[in-house]
């Protein structure tokens, strides 16, 4: 079955330490993970794709197929970084299996 | 483009009444999809349709629950007859797999509240 799990449904930080958000699936394939994110009185957006291996807004994340985790990271929080951000899997067929998301929040 | 529309933002009824949701997905997509967002269960997937015709709804939670596609810019999530443990917010969100990748594109979301 697919399974996406984001063991932390919140995780406060201080502005400028590191951040890890985590994300684990379960996919007996080679899936495509995404992160989604959905800022205060904004759209759901994606963040980033594993595909892509790009940098967006400081945060990068690793398609770890051993431990099957795909955590986002970022080296130094900002304020603007707090928002709800999701996990996303996407297997053999064309529907997104999301986790339940963690809400970060930055403080000054 | 104005991205996806959903109408209407925010719907008060109370228990037992019929709600319907409504989507407008972007133009040239062909592929729609509704969700539904809680606090404890996150972000769950109703159905999709691909070129208007439903391709999985196992995540209909029950009979309750009905979804339509009846053109390619225009789709319905109906609830009849609604109760409490419905509230939540509904999205519906497109995409268009001819580009090879997977993004969809989230509308803002329908804030349901069923007394």
């Amino acid at each position: 079955a697919q399974r996406v799990t984001q063991p932390e449904k919140l995780l406060s930080v201080f502005k400028g330490a590191p951040v890890e958000l985590k994300c684990n699936y379960s996919y007996s394939g080679s899936p495509e993970l995404f992160w989604y994110v959905q800022y205060s009185r904004q759209r759901l957006q994606l963040l980033l794709r594993h595909i892509s291996r790009e940098s967006i807004k400081g945060f990068t994340a690793d398609l770890n197929k051993g431990e099957t985790s795909f955590h986002l990271k970022k080296p130094f929080a900002q304020e603007e970084d707090s928002a709800m951000y999701y996990c996303a899997l996407r297997g053999h067929t064309d529907k997104l299996i999301f986790g339940t998301g963690t809400r970060l929040q930055v403080f000054p | 483009d104005a991205g996806v529309i959903q109408s209407p933002r925010h719907e008060v009824t109370e228990m037992g009444q019929e709600v319907t949701l409504r989507c407008k997905p972007i133009s040239g997509h062909d592929y729609l999809f509704w969700y539904r967002q809680t606090m404890m269960r996150g972000l769950e997937l109703l159905i999709y349709f691909n070129n208007n015709v439903p391709i999985d709804d196992s995540g209909m939670p029950e009979d309750r629950f009905s979804a339509k596609m009846p053109n390619a810019s225009f789709s319905t999530l109906k609830i009849q007859p609604s109760e409490p443990r419905d509230s939540a917010v509904y999205f519906c969100a497109s995409n268009s797999n001819g580009q090879g990748w997977a993004e969809q594109f989230f509308g803002p979301g329908t804030r349901l509240t069923v007394l």
